[in-house]
């Protein structure tokens, strides 16, 4: 059973680009959460999805980023006109339900802007 | 959710037993105690969780003080591949739409050879 899988690992964008990140959650869940990490800083809650509808983005900044989880592929977390304070990790977690449920994480993606 | 305290960072030797103190003073009646670890460069990975009773798996046990204010995981014997930052993390059982994991900052754990 193949785990959280992300995509791309490394990701480097100029200052303008747009950055799209895909989280393809384990087989048979059905919750998608990002999460962000900035270098030496703990993870932060970005957004909860179900298949084709967000549950809570109370994490996601209010410009330049979306999150969509559709009927059929992956998770995605857009980010439009990077700057370079948008350098993190990003991490995505699946989940079989939501609450009280174990996450399983991705190895997230390394999003550098130059 | 609750608050949780815990060491900034932590020093092992190998093969001697870990004691990861969490203090959560704070702590509901609904809420669990999950523990995740995160190995450098990757993502966190579920450890364990409990509510009241102490918890054993293959990775960890978790002890519960009666009180429910503090809990502490235990790795009983550390490896090298066991130096990770821990988090302690409260969750609700039945939370309602927040199903997001708070994450502090957490103990970073050395594994000395």
């Amino acid at each position: 059973n193949a785990g959280v899988m992300q995509n791309p690992r490394h990701l480097v964008r100029r200052r303008g680009q747009e950055a799209r990140l895909r989280c393809s959650p384990m087989k048979g869940h059905s919750h998608v959460y990002w999460y962000r990490q900035l270098p030496e800083e703990g993870l932060k809650f970005m957004v909860y999805l179900q298949k084709e509808n967000i549950i809570d983005e109370s994490g996601m900044p209010k410009e330049r980023f979306s999150a969509e989880f559709p009927k059929e592929g992956p998770s995605i977390l857009r980010i439009q006109q990077v700057v370079r304070g948008d350098s993190a990790a990003y991490f995505c977690a699946s989940s079989p339900q939501a609450v009280g449920e174990t996450q399983y994480f991705g190895p997230g993606t390394r999003l550098l802007v130059l | 959710d609750a608050k949780t305290t815990q060491p900034n960072s932590m020093e092992s030797n190998e093969e001697e037993p870990v004691h990861l103190p969490c203090n959560h003073s704070t702590i509901s009646g609904t809420d669990y105690i999950h523990w995740y670890r995160q190995l450098p460069s990757q993502g966190p990975e579920y450890v364990i969780h409990g509510l009241t009773s102490n918890v054993n798996n293959r990775m960890a046990s978790l002890a519960i003080a009666e009180d429910r204010k503090s809990s502490t995981l235990i790795l009983h014997r550390a490896t090298l591949r066991d130096a990770a930052v821990y988090y302690c993390i409260l969750r609700l059982l039945y939370g309602g739409s927040q199903g997001n994991l708070i994450f502090g900052k957490g103990t970073k754990l050395s594994v000395k050879p």
